[in-house]
């Protein structure tokens, strides 16, 4: 079955404090992996697509990666600001469904 | 600019009652989807449409129902046999049926009094 789990699903960096989240993954012909940040109370807002295994896409303090298996959110030197709970999603392998994971909650502290 | 809107922000609801949440988009995307969100949970999809006058249920469609009358809009209407309507529902939109990244609207949060 298709699944997507992400971790941890809370994380407290310190500002300036450097940390990466996880977003593991399994599903068959991967058609793109998705990364948002949504604000409490607000529609998910998107980052990147990843498509294929080594690819990268950066944005300010945000580095998304990309394996077989897995993505990492890189956040570097991150501020208050960054803090948003990070999400993921892959396309169902047999459908036409998104699978989201449940998101990973990061506070920044000044 | 191009976006999804979704009307109203707060809605309230009384038992009994249909209540239908507006989703609009000027992206000129075909597909158009309906998430519910619950604290802790992923989201999880209700609805969604390919293309006009065409719609699918997804996970959780009992107790809603939704049209595509038109290619920029898809709204959804929570019915009274929903028996847990109170949630963070937030449409989206995309180029195609799985293709490329979806787009989200602001979302609506439900409450039942």
């Amino acid at each position: 079955e298709d699944q997507v789990t992400q971790s941890p699903e809370a994380l407290r960096l310190q500002e300036g404090e450097s940390s990466s989240l996880n977003c593991s993954y399994t599903v068959s012909g991967l058609r793109g992996l998705f990364w948002y940040r949504q604000d409490p109370g607000k529609g998910p807002e998107f980052l990147f697509t990843l498509y294929s295994a080594g690819e990268e896409k950066e944005k300010e303090r945000l580095k998304a990666t990309l394996t077989k298996k897995e993505s990492f959110l890189h956040i570097t030197a991150p501020k208050p600001e960054d803090s948003a709970t990070y999400l993921c999603a892959v396309p169902n392998s047999g459908t036409y469904k998104y699978i989201f994971g449940t998101g990973t909650r990061l506070k920044v502290l000044a | 600019d191009g976006g999804i809107t979704q009307s109203p922000k707060y809605l309230f609801r009384k038992e009994g009652q249909n209540v239908t949440l507006s989703c609009e988009q000027n992206l000129n995307h075909d597909a158009m989807y309906w998430y519910r969100q619950d604290p802790g949970q992923g989201l999880r999809l209700i609805y969604y449409s390919q293309i006009v006058n065409d719609f699918q249920k997804g996970d959780i469609a009992e107790g809603y129902s939704v049209s595509r009358e038109k290619k920029e809009s898809f709204p959804l209407t929570v019915t009274s046999a929903q028996k847990n309507p109170t949630a963070f529902y937030l449409c989206a939109s995309s180029i195609g049926m799985a293709a490329g990244e979806q787009f989200f609207g602001p979302g609506t949060r439900l409450t039942v009094l």
